[in-house]
């Protein structure tokens, strides 16, 4: 089954543009995945779906300061012009036949 | 809007049972496969187990599989865990979600604390 790496930390200035990171272990490069995200003391919410080409498809609501990008086996989650409430844990999320996988999770924080 | 609301949370002792239900409403429930989520104190979302639209076809994660139990009931429209053999490392708040398709939804969480 796949697994997904994320660094455990990122940070960015308000204002500023920031990437995060999710990695698809050996032989799931083409993958598509999921990125979530997860304010502090508040469920998650749903993002956006990413392909393997870097097609991606957005959640109702999501503000256009959210896009998806890849590389290989790498999925990116940008977030431009970042703001205070974009503090939170993002979490990218994939599946298999029987079976779906979540990454550890990014914390990010908003200087 | 869509619409996913658990309850059944609570406290439970190491061994015991608990059924958690999410109502779900606002998308056609019958024809999504649907999932529960956990996240354990301080710690980073674990799958647990999918369920398909019609409920032929179930899925468990391996910390989980013998004990859980995932149903659905749609002319309900609703989502089931059942909940046995609990122990300690099930304390966790319990989302349903809907991640299958073309776009996700998440609900607000029930708690589920094992202790004695």
């Amino acid at each position: 089954q796949p697994v997904l790496t994320q660094s455990s930390s990122a940070s960015a200035s308000l204002g500023s543009s920031v990437k995060v990171t999710c990695t698809l272990s050996s032989g799931h490069s083409s993958y598509i995945i999921a990125w979530h995200q997860q304010q502090p003391g508040k469920a998650p919410r749903y993002l956006m779906k990413l392909e393997g080409s870097g097609s991606y498809n957005k959640g109702s609501g999501v503000p256009d300061r959210f896009s998806g990008s890849s590389s290989g086996a790498d999925r990116y989650l940008t977030i431009s012009n970042l703001q205070s409430e974009d503090e939170a844990d993002y979490y990218c999320e994939t599946w298999d036949s029987n079976t779906r996988v979540f990454g550890g999770g990014t914390k990010l924080t908003v200087l | 809007e869509v619409q996913l609301l658990e309850s059944g949370g609570g406290s439970v002792q190491p061994g015991g049972s608990l059924r958690l239900s999410c109502a779900a409403s606002g998308f056609t429930f019958s024809s999504s496969a649907m999932s529960w989520v956990r996240q354990g104190p301080g710690k980073g979302l674990e799958w647990v187990s999918a369920i398909s639209g019609s409920g032929g076809s179930t899925y468990y994660a391996d910390s989980v599989k013998g004990r859980f139990t995932i149903s659905r009931d749609n002319s309900k429209k609703t989502l089931y865990l059942h909940m046995n053999s609990l122990r300690a490392e099930d304390t966790a708040v319990y989302y349903c979600a809907k991640l299958a398709g073309a776009t996700g939804y998440w609900g607000q969480g029930t708690l589920v604390t094992v202790s004695s």
